[in-house]
């Protein structure tokens, strides 16, 4: 158990429709990442929240956003979706943002927009 | 740009057998090497990660990975798998400046035969 928790687990919606995604991050870590992973695409940077703030962005699509509540928990909202949007998505968290650490990776969240 | 070549997308190997997993990376400076794992339904753990200094690198669960610089490649090895070592391996480069910038292969799937 990396200690990052991803809701829901599993979730089927259809084209058009709006969900969103969240990610409960290791007790202490401020950083948050998201990343999508598709069978053709590996694993793609979306991005990354520190402590509340956006600190970049990656292969993010206009109709996806995210923020970081106080709390840290973090949401992905994924908006007009379509069919190439079904992926597995993950959240992961880290103490800080320097990258010479280990990334906590959720179970992830499996979206499948029919 | 950066970016990380994984040759092997499906690799089957004996239980009790040697493994080598292959990683080939381009980056222009000293890069940061990390070889995660996926386990089936779970999300992505840290087995070891290289940054400087020894180029053989020692993990968990008996991996360990070796850095050659001349040859733009950081191989995962374990000298006897263990069938509870099926999984997707992902190996994944980028600079100190955080994991936004860490770019990850498209993993190797390691199926374990009796």
């Amino acid at each position: 158990d990396s200690g990052v928790t991803q809701t829901p687990k599993h979730l089927i919606t259809a084209t058009g429709q709006r969900v969103t995604l969240r990610c409960s991050p290791r007790s202490g870590d401020l950083s948050v990442y998201w990343y999508q992973q598709s069978l053709d695409q590996g694993l793609q940077f979306l991005i990354h929240y520190y402590n509340g703030e956006e600190r970049a962005k990656g292969n993010i699509l206009e109709r996806f956003s995210a923020q970081q509540f106080p709390d840290l928990h973090s949401e992905l909202n994924l908006s007009s979706l379509e069919l190439g949007d079904s992926a597995l998505y993950f959240c992961a968290s880290s103490p800080t943002t320097v990258g010479n650490g280990e990334l906590f990776f959720g179970e992830g969240s499996r979206l499948t927009v029919l | 740009a950066q970016s990380v070549t994984q040759p092997d997308i499906h690799i089957t190997v004996s239980e009790g057998a040697s493994l080598e997993l292959r990683c080939n990376y381009s980056y222009g400076a000293t890069p940061y090497l990390f070889w995660y794992v996926q386990s089936p339904g779970q999300g992505l753990q840290l087995l070891l990660k290289y940054f400087s200094g020894d180029t053989l690198v020692q993990g968990i669960k008996g991996f360990e990975a070796e850095f050659k610089r001349s040859q733009s490649s950081f191989n995962l090895r374990k000298p006897s798998v263990h069938w509870s070592d099926a999984a997707e391996y992902f190996c994944a480069v980028g600079p100190s400046g955080g994991y936004q910038k860490v770019t990850f292969g498209i993993g190797t799937k390691l199926q374990v035969i009796p």
